[in-house]
């Protein structure tokens, strides 16, 4: 069993609509949540982190954390042609010194 | 311009050919890390750096070494590269602190074939 899991999709969605994204991890003591943004050819980009429990919301962005269920989720709302990429959840250990990406979900947006 | 720099963007060798990958950033950031990035693979770990001369496995370490002697600086050194090397390589930095080795600043990318 892979550390750090997502489906790899592509989760095709039309223009307007919720994206939402999910992310398993096996390691009960994870201490913190990343979502990044990888276009095509590019490398990864932060855009949430969340600590706690409950939900972040940034801007279009809302992360999600259950840490009873180890799961962290990613919903993109008003999803817009250029969300189209794939986007990798990563979880550090209890140390905080090493960060366990998932295989990344690719998002296509469809006009 | 806040940044992380990897050199080179490209490069194509032979097997066994030493080889170093570049890393620095002007972010004066303590954390720096290494990945590679394959297809069905994802990012995986090679190597990270808490602080000047610390130094950690990830989880590939095999194959690779790395050094830190300056805070800006982060290389990575094959000394007798394989085919099995040939991937896109991520160098990322980070401010240290409880859970901000997760906030990663990614550079640009290598893209390295091994023949």
């Amino acid at each position: 069993q892979k550390e750090v899991e997502q489906n790899s999709g592509p989760l095709s969605v039309p223009e307007g609509a919720i994206a939402s994204l999910n992310c398993t991890y096996s390691d009960r003591v994870s201490q913190s949540f990343f979502w990044y943004r990888q276009y095509s050819g590019k490398s990864p980009e932060l855009i949430m982190s969340i600590y706690s429990n409950g939900d972040k919301e940034d801007g279009r962005f809302t992360a999600q954390l259950n840490k009873a269920s180890q799961y962290v989720s990613l919903l993109i709302r008003d999803s817009q042609p250029s969300d189209s990429a794939t986007y990798l959840c990563a979880v550090t250990g209890a140390a905080g010194n090493k960060l366990t990406f998932g295989g990344g979900t690719r998002v296509l947006v469809k006009p | 311009e806040a940044q992380v720099t990897q050199n080179p963007r490209y490069l194509i060798t032979v097997t066994g050919k030493k080889l170093t990958v570049t890393c620095s950033q002007n972010m004066n950031h303590e954390y720096m890390s290494w990945y590679r990035q394959d297809p069905g693979l994802g990012l995986r770990q090679i190597y990270y750096s808490m602080n000047v001369e610390v130094t950690d496995k990830g989880d590939v370490p095999e194959g690779y070494k790395v050094s830190r002697k300056e805070k800006r600086n982060f290389p990575l050194i094959l000394e007798s590269p394989s085919p099995n090397q040939t991937s896109l390589y991520f160098c990322a930095s980070s401010f240290k602190g409880q859970g901000n080795t997760g906030e990663l600043f990614f550079g640009e990318g290598s893209r390295l074939t091994v023949l």
